[in-house]
């Protein structure tokens, strides 16, 4: 199975600040990696698919890189609405793991 | 608007069954693969098993093969999760989402139903 890691496990940013995540396959996926934003309580969203497609009405502040094993959530400027938890998901292959998750809290 | 809808949630002891449900609305159901996540409290997202669109393929996380079987009835529009043997491990929200057409994305999530094992 293809293990996710996510780095880092959390980060404190600031309002209008360029923040970037990064997520690393055990082998490679080509391009079959997604990312998600949860804020607590509720249900994960799909911001990014096959590492750089956007999802439809999320805001192009959100971008996805990378091929192959490693791969970046960048958001080009942080907005009150952007501090969530963020998991990136492999799915080259069954069973489609996540990884553990990146926490985004306000500095 | 797409719906999902999870139901059957509750407390079982360690050994027991249950039988999530999840009610599609707003899409045809039977386009597109399903999948169960699960999240344990305070924990990251775990993917525990998808069907496709028939029914005829499956795939399941180590964890829980052998113990949890996923199904649907397009005819009811509505996709099924029969867990047996649970352990307090299998713990969690467990939610109901829709595939993106060829992609192994959950585009659309259902609220979750939460599962207690405990004794």
């Amino acid at each position: 199975d293809i293990q996710m890691t996510q780095s880092p496990s959390s980060l404190s940013a600031s309002v209008g600040d360029r923040v970037t995540i990064t997520c690393r396959a055990s082998q490679s996926i080509s391009s079959y990696l997604n990312w998600y934003q949860q804020k607590p309580g509720k249900a994960p969203k799909l911001l990014i698919y096959t590492a750089s497609s956007l999802q439809s009405g999320v805001p192009s502040r959100f971008s996805g890189s990378g091929s192959g094993t490693d791969f970046t959530l960048t958001i080009s400027s942080l907005q009150p609405e952007d501090f969530a938890t963020y998991y990136c998901q492999q799915s080259s292959s069954a069973p489609y793991s996540f990884g553990q998750g990146t926490k985004l809290e306000i500095k | 608007d797409v719906q999902l809808v999870e139901s059957g949630g509750g407390l079982v002891q360690p050994g027991g069954s249950l039988r999530l449900s999840c009610a599609a609305s707003g899409f045809t159901f039977s386009s597109y693969w399903m999948t169960w996540v699960r999240q344990a409290p305070g924990k990251g997202l775990e993917w525990v098993a998808n069907i496709k669109q028939d029914g005829s393929e499956k795939s399941y996380v180590d964890s829980v093969k052998g113990r949890f079987t996923i199904s649907r009835d397009n005819a009811k529009n509505s996709l099924y999760l029969q867990m047996n043997s649970l352990r307090a491990e299998d713990t969690a929200v467990y939610y109901c989402t829709r595939g993106k057409p060829g992609i192994a994305a959950a585009v659309d999530w259902g609220q979750g139903t939460l599962l207690t094992v405990s004794s």
